[in-house]
């Protein structure tokens, strides 16, 4: 079966520029969760949505930082004006519930700033 | 917030030997700990988790040992393939620190390399 999907893979922006990072999460899965992945760090935690509502964002950077879930499937990650300090690997996760399910990873986006 | 902490950065065993990582929490309420491994390219994948009300869980070659008292939980790999080679993330979350139980958080990571 499918697992976590995102997209693009790869996604290189010119500073200030805006970018829409998606996460199409496992079928029935009802959490989804997106890190931040720094070289030679684990994960960190940004935001979380259960089915369509935004349960905690308190791990996004600034209010340059947006997400959302509209239909409690697919979601998207997007940066306004972005610098160079959000490159990184951008993690989506979803799991069946929230309260300590095993959580599946997708393979990332890598954003590159410059 | 929670802080998790993972020793060692870096681990070269030879294939066969036994390979062991710890970690270490802060929040005292944490009960669920989870252990993923990445390889290069892929995202983190589980491989074994361990929740507060047992010490200690196996599934073939992986153990985890969790001690509440102490903090402090272990990864345990016995007879070592070159396959296992990777980046091994403990993490931990269900605790009161920032008030959710679906927040993981993760430790920097162990490198590990098992050399034929």
């Amino acid at each position: 079966g499918a697992g976590v999907s995102q997209s693009p893979r790869y996604k290189v922006t010119k500073r200030g520029q805006d970018v829409a990072l998606r996460c199409d999460p496992i079928s029935g899965h009802v959490s989804l969760y997106w890190y931040r992945q720094a070289l030679g760090q684990g994960p960190e935690f940004l935001t979380y949505f259960n089915y369509e509502a935004q349960q905690d964002k308190s791990g996004l950077p600034n209010d340059r930082f947006s997400a959302e879930r509209p239909e409690g499937s697919i979601s998207t990650l997007t940066i306004q004006r972005t610098e160079q300090r959000d490159s990184a690997m951008y993690r989506c996760a979803s799991s069946l519930a929230g309260f300590n399910t095993e959580a599946f990873f997708g393979q990332g986006t890598r954003l590159t700033v410059v | 917030g929670e802080n998790v902490e993972q020793h060692p950065s870096t681990l070269s065993v030879q294939e066969g030997d036994s390979a062991v990582i710890k970690c270490t929490y802060s929040d005292s309420a944490s009960n669920y700990f989870p252990w993923y491994k990445q390889e290069l390219g892929k995202g983190p994948q589980l491989i074994i988790d361990i929740r507060s009300n047992v010490g200690e869980k196996k599934d073939q070659r992986i153990a985890v040992t969790l001690n509440k008292t102490a903090k402090h939980f272990s990864l345990h790999i016995t007879e070592t393939q070159p396959e296992d080679s990777a980046v091994y993330f403990c993490a931990a979350s269900g605790g009161n620190s920032g008030g959710s139980n679906y927040k993981l958080t993760f430790g920097k990571g162990t490198l590990l390399t098992v050399n034929p």
